[in-house]
């Protein structure tokens, strides 16, 4: 069964600095993989996906993930963070098995704190 | 463009309770769910619309909830009768159909209800 974790409850780092929210994954074949942010009260807001190609993919305000088929990790990233990056991620992986359904499956999400 | 839109934003009732949430997906998009996002945790489908027609609703608690599209547009989830354990967010996404799945899901801000 596919599944996605998200080792990390929270992470904190300084204003200024890079950032880097990590995202494991299992699945039975080739992976589509997604990071949402979520801001309080909100609903999720897409960031970006990996489909097929280049193994770093560029996404909205200067995230972007790099996709490790051997370590089946991907992981989110910002060279330098900001305090309005302070939100709730979630990687998500589709479900393409043999039920065809193409749910996303989401991981726990991890808090991400910016400090100025 | 407009994006997903949901109503009612928040929603207290008391247990036994009847209560329905309102979606309306970004125009164009065909596919159409549901997820409940119970607090520190990811969303979970519920269920999944292609147009007018419920594909995947394996995860829909039947004894409790319906929902219904009835024109492939808008669409409504309902719950009847709420329990306590029904507290949660939840959230209505769109997308439109591509091939093999690779499509993005748009979430709503979702309808965050509370039951008492």
């Amino acid at each position: 069964a596919q599944s996605v974790a998200q080792p990390e409850d929270q992470v904190n780092v300084a204003e200024g600095n890079p950032l880097t929210v990590k995202c494991t994954y299992s699945v039975s074949g080739n992976p589509y993989l997604f990071w949402y942010v979520q801001y309080p009260n909100r609903g999720l807001q897409f960031l970006l996906k990996y489909i097929t190609g280049d193994n770093l993919v560029k996404g909205s305000y200067g995230f972007e993930a790099e996709f490790n088929k051997s370590q089946t990790s991907f992981h989110l990233k910002k060279p330098s963070a900001l305090v309005s990056d302070s939100a709730l991620y979630f990687c998500a992986v589709r479900d393409i098995g043999s039920s065809n359904t193409g749910k996303l499956i989401f991981g726990q999400g991890t808090t991400l704190q910016v400090k100025p | 463009e407009a994006g997903v839109v949901q109503s009612p934003r928040y929603k207290i009732i008391e247990k036994k309770q009847p209560v329905a949430f309102w979606c309306n997906p970004i125009s164009g998009h065909n596919t159409l769910y549901w997820y409940r996002q119970n607090l520190g945790q990811g969303p979970e489908l519920l269920i999944r619309y292609e147009n007018e027609e419920a594909v995947d609703d394996s995860q829909l608690p039947k004894d409790r909830f319906s929902a219904e599209r009835l024109k492939g547009v808008d669409s409504t989830l309902k719950i009847q009768p709420a329990e306590l354990g029904d507290s949660a967010v939840y959230l209505c996404a769109s997308s439109p159909r591509l091939a093999g799945f690779q499509e993005t899901q748009y979430f709503g801000p979702g309808t965050r209800l509370l039951v008492l």
